[in-house]
């Protein structure tokens, strides 16, 4: 089955500077690769998916590249504020759809 | 629009005993997930519908876990008997499906934390 590996477990920045956050997979045949961020107590939140198709995607601050030679990639959190520190995951699914495998999550802490 | 509800949000119960989960999806999300989360780990797929069938269901411990979505809708965990190990995190999400598209974004609930004593 697919397997992906996410790293770093914990990640601590200033406020104002950038977070990234990468992710590896196994399965060559993945075509979705979202993020989520889940606060304390929450469920997990949608905050930027990319497809196969696209090398690329940004959202305002965040932003996620795609290596599908290389089976990596990554979020970038730029101007990184106090309430984007929780826990970030990836994700990866293939195209038999809809099963999503997590990465192992990456804590975040934007200190002030 | 209402997100997708969980109850309980919190349960404690002695081992070998039974406990139930219960999960409402978004109105007109036709598939629905049961994750469970392990402290500091992320979510793994437990079983998944489409509409009231259980499609994916190869990562469901079959001898204690059930699970059932009647109607298509509501669904609701089972857990007979409970064990030290089940306690968890235990998380259902939605989403729809659209033609042509193998994966949309899926719509977490808040969890219910279940303690096994």
């Amino acid at each position: 089955g697919e397997n992906v590996e996410q790293h770093p477990s914990t990640l601590s920045v200033q406020e104002g500077d950038s977070a990234v956050i990468k992710c590896t997979y196994s399965d060559s045949a993945s075509n979705y690769f979202p993020w989520y961020k889940q606060e304390l107590g929450k469920g997990p939140q949608l905050i930027i998916d990319i497809r196969s198709n696209v090398g690329e995607k940004k959202d305002q601050r965040i932003a996620v590249t795609l290596n599908k030679t290389a089976k990596h990639f990554s979020l970038h959190i730029t101007e990184t504020q106090p309430e984007d520190s929780a826990v970030y995951f990836c994700a990866v699914a293939g195209a038999a759809g809809n099963k999503l495998t997590f990465g192992g999550g990456t804590r975040v802490l934007v200190k002030p | 629009e209402a997100g997708v509800v969980q109850s309980p949000r919190y349960k404690i119960i002695e081992k070998k005993q039974p406990v139930a989960f219960w999960c409402n999806p978004i109105s007109g999300h036709n598939t629905l997930y049961w994750y469970l989360q392990n402290l500091g780990q992320g979510p793994e797929l437990l079983i998944r519908y489409e509409n009231e069938e259980a499609v994916d269901d190869s990562q469901l411990p079959k001898d204690r876990f059930s699970a059932e979505r009647l109607k298509g809708v509501d669904s609701t965990l089972k857990i007979q008997p409970a064990e030290l190990g089940d306690s968890a995190v235990y998380l259902c999400a939605s989403s729809t499906r659209t033609s042509g598209r193998a994966n949309n974004e899926q719509f977490f609930g808040p969890g219910t934390r279940l303690t096994v004593l």
